[in-house]
């Protein structure tokens, strides 16, 4: 079955820097756009970055632009997101996500 | 950017008993290939979002028939016939025809 598993996530300081992987399994990676979504605590879903299918277009919201960076590698069946400049704004659980399906989240907390 | 605005924020509804959801686009979000890119979830406490309803009416897999999903251009609904005590969550829409915007999010709670 479909599993995207996160992880990376912990306490960090601000103006530091996370990096998150997603591994998938159960299905065809490299068929598949991917997205990360985040969503701050008590607080509703935020899309953060996307990537294509090849990794050769990347999108993110306004609010990362310039400090996230998402990637993939096809043949590792992972998808990652470099996290640069954090700051406690940043706080939530970080989800990798399909349309149809999402992983369990991991939870990035920034503060001194 | 497409902007979604989903109402009511909270329901209160006897288990039984219908409820409805509504979720407005700025945009239209019938794409050219035909298909209407909405989404409905489903967030129960302490879990990721699961799917609920694709492309505005069609239910994924083992989702009951007691939700349907509805709608066209930039004007959508989520309804349950009947609710039940584990539909409590949080329900959100979420438009894909431009890459991911979501709903604010609607409670509910069992009366």
């Amino acid at each position: 079955q479909v599993q995207l598993v996160e992880s990376g996530g912990g306490v960090v300081q601000p103006g530091r820097s996370l990096r998150l992987s997603c591994a998938a399994s159960g299905f065809t990676f490299s068929n598949h756009a991917m997205h990360w979504v985040r969503q701050a605590p008590g607080k509703g879903l935020e899309w953060v970055a996307a990537i294509s299918t090849d990794g050769t277009n990347r999108y993110s919201a306004d609010s990362v632009k310039g400090r996230f960076t998402i990637s993939r590698d096809n043949a590792k069946n992972t998808l990652y997101l470099e996290m640069n400049s954090l700051r406690g704004e940043d706080t939530a659980v970080y989800y990798c996500a399909r349309v149809f399906y999402w992983g369990q989240g991991t939870l990035v907390t920034v503060s001194s | 950017d497409v902007v979604v605005t989903q109402t009511p924020l909270s329901l209160s509804v006897t288990p039984g008993q219908p409820a409805s959801i509504s979720c407005k686009t700025s945009q239209s979000l019938l794409h050219s290939d035909g298909k209407t890119y909405l989404y409905w979830y489903l967030q129960k406490p302490g879990q990721s979002p699961q799917l609920l309803i694709y492309e505005t009416s069609n239910r994924f897999s083992g989702v009951p028939d007691r939700f349907i999903g509805s709608g066209s251009g930039t004007d959508f609904t989520l309804k349950i016939s009947r609710v039940e005590a584990e539909d409590v969550g949080v329900y959100y829409c979420m438009q894909s025809i431009q890459l991911y915007t979501f709903g604010q999010g609607t409670k509910l709670e069992i009366k």
